[in-house]
């Protein structure tokens, strides 16, 4: 059964840290991994990572996938209150994107 | 403006009252899908379309059927509604099946009573 994992489900931070978000994944045929933030209703399309080791930057955004150890982190740096949100990601399987697999959800809450 | 859109927005309803969920997009995807959202268990796809007359279950397929007629709509429906099926409904497309990111919809909140 394709597995998409998230960690931690909750994180409390103060305006300006610097917050690290995990998901590590086991799903057939891997070939892509998604981040996606939900602030008040739809998710919306934040990264998709194909190639192990190569970040990619969004302002303070960024990510990373290890295809070795099966695990991504998503980096904010220099958080703001617009930071708060729920950070899915989300996996495909099988043999292209129909069939995703979601996490849970990392709840952030930004104080100011 | 590129969009998918999603009716009704809010849904309260009976047990056993058929009711349809309307997804419609504006910008020639191949891909459709539907996803439903429940506290602690995150977002559980329900049924996929890869293309016009191309249907097929998700993870939690039971109690809802989708059907796939015009490029454009995906409308999911509940033949029977119960109240386990109380839960935010999302709706998203995709230019094709395969590497593309999906594009969500607004959300249906559905209440059965």
């Amino acid at each position: 059964e394709d597995k998409v994992v998230q960690s931690p489900l909750s994180l409390v931070v103060h305006e300006g840290d610097t917050v690290t978000l995990n998901c590590s994944y086991e799903v057939t045929n891997f070939r892509s991994l998604l981040w996606y933030k939900q602030e008040k209703k739809a998710p919306t399309f934040l990264f998709m990572l194909t190639s192990s080791g190569i970040e990619k930057k969004s302002g303070r955004l960024s990510s990373i996938l290890d295809k070795k150890e099966l695990f991504s982190i998503l980096n904010i740096t220099a958080t703001q209150t617009g930071d708060s949100a729920i950070y899915l990601c989300a996996a495909p399987s099988n043999f292209g994107n129909e069939k995703l697999t979601f996490g849970t959800g990392t709840r952030l809450t930004i104080i100011p | 403006e590129a969009q998918v859109t999603q009716n009704p927005r809010y849904l309260i309803t009976v047990t056993g009252k058929k009711l349809t969920v309307t997804c419609s997009q504006n910008m020639n995807h191949e891909y459709m899908s539907w996803y439903r959202q429940d506290p602690g268990l995150g977002l559980r796809q329900i049924y996929y379309s890869m293309n016009v007359e191309v249907t097929d279950k998700g993870d939690v397929p039971e109690g809802y059927k989708v059907s796939r007629k015009e490029k454009r709509n995906f409308p999911l429906i509940l033949e029977s509604p119960s109240p386990n099926q109380t839960s935010l409904y999302f709706c998203a497309s995709s230019l094709s099946g395969y590497y593309n990111e999906q594009f969500f919809g607004p959300g249906t909140r559905l209440t059965v009573l």
